[in-house]
């Protein structure tokens, strides 16, 4: 159990929907990053909070959005939901200073339908 | 920007090593990390090399010459449950860019 928690494990939904990812970082890190993981896409890094602002993006569409609440724990939306965006999608942490070493949530697998 | 290369696939016996290499281009370098993903599992870091050498964590090793822009992954004492998908990745302060996985199949 790496600490991260994310919400919820599973969900299908149909195309034009919207979703939204719940979570919870470890206790004391300040930095979540969010990943998209396909089969013939590997690891994809979308996008990077820290204490609660926007530190990195990467290869994010812009139907998706992130923040990171006062608390810490971070929404990733993701909106008009194309029958491509079914993956696994993956919270990570870390301490401030070491993003090489990052905590992985158990994800949530989307499908759309 | 930056780039991993690594084996799509490895297949090696129980109790034997295996080297899973990684070779990356980047403009400039901040470390190299291992993680394992087992089926439907959560990526888990392994290791990591800032600087050229041996880092050595029980039975798995990891292998870094920057000069060559070249790392390896090193399994000694090979069991069943090392059987997942081995992902090198460069960062340290940024972002990890994630190379896109050799998955190990250990037989018996």
């Amino acid at each position: 159990d790496s600490g991260v928690t994310q919400t919820p494990k599973h969900l299908i939904t149909a195309t034009g929907q919207r979703v939204t990812l719940r979570c919870s970082p470890r206790s004391g890190d300040l930095s979540v990053y969010w990943y998209q993981q396909s089969l013939d896409q590997g690891l994809q890094f979308l996008i990077q909070y820290y204490n609660g602002e926007e530190r990195a993006k990467g290869n994010i569409l812009e139907r998706f959005s992130a923040q990171q609440f006062p608390d810490l724990h971070s929404e990733l939306n993701l909106s008009s939901l194309e029958l491509g965006d079914s993956a696994l999608y993956f919270c990570a942490s870390s301490a401030r200073d070491s993003t090489y070493e990052q905590y992985f949530g158990p994800g949530t697998r989307l499908t759309v339908t | 920007g930056q780039s991993l290369e690594q084996p799509s696939e490895v297949t090696a016996v129980e109790g034997a090593i295996v080297q899973i290499n990684c070779t990356y281009q980047t403009s400039g370098f901040y470390g190299l990390s291992w993680y394992q993903q087992h089926d439907g599992g959560a990526p888990t870091f392994l290791s990591y090399n800032a600087l050229d050498g041996l880092e050595e964590t029980g039975r798995f090793s990891s292998f870094l010459s920057r000069s060559d822009s070249y790392g390896y992954l090193l399994l000694q004492e090979l069991q069943m449950k090392d059987s997942a998908s081995y992902f090198c990745a460069l960062g340290r302060n940024t972002p990890l860019v994630f190379g896109k996985g050799t998955r190990l199949s250990v037989i018996a």
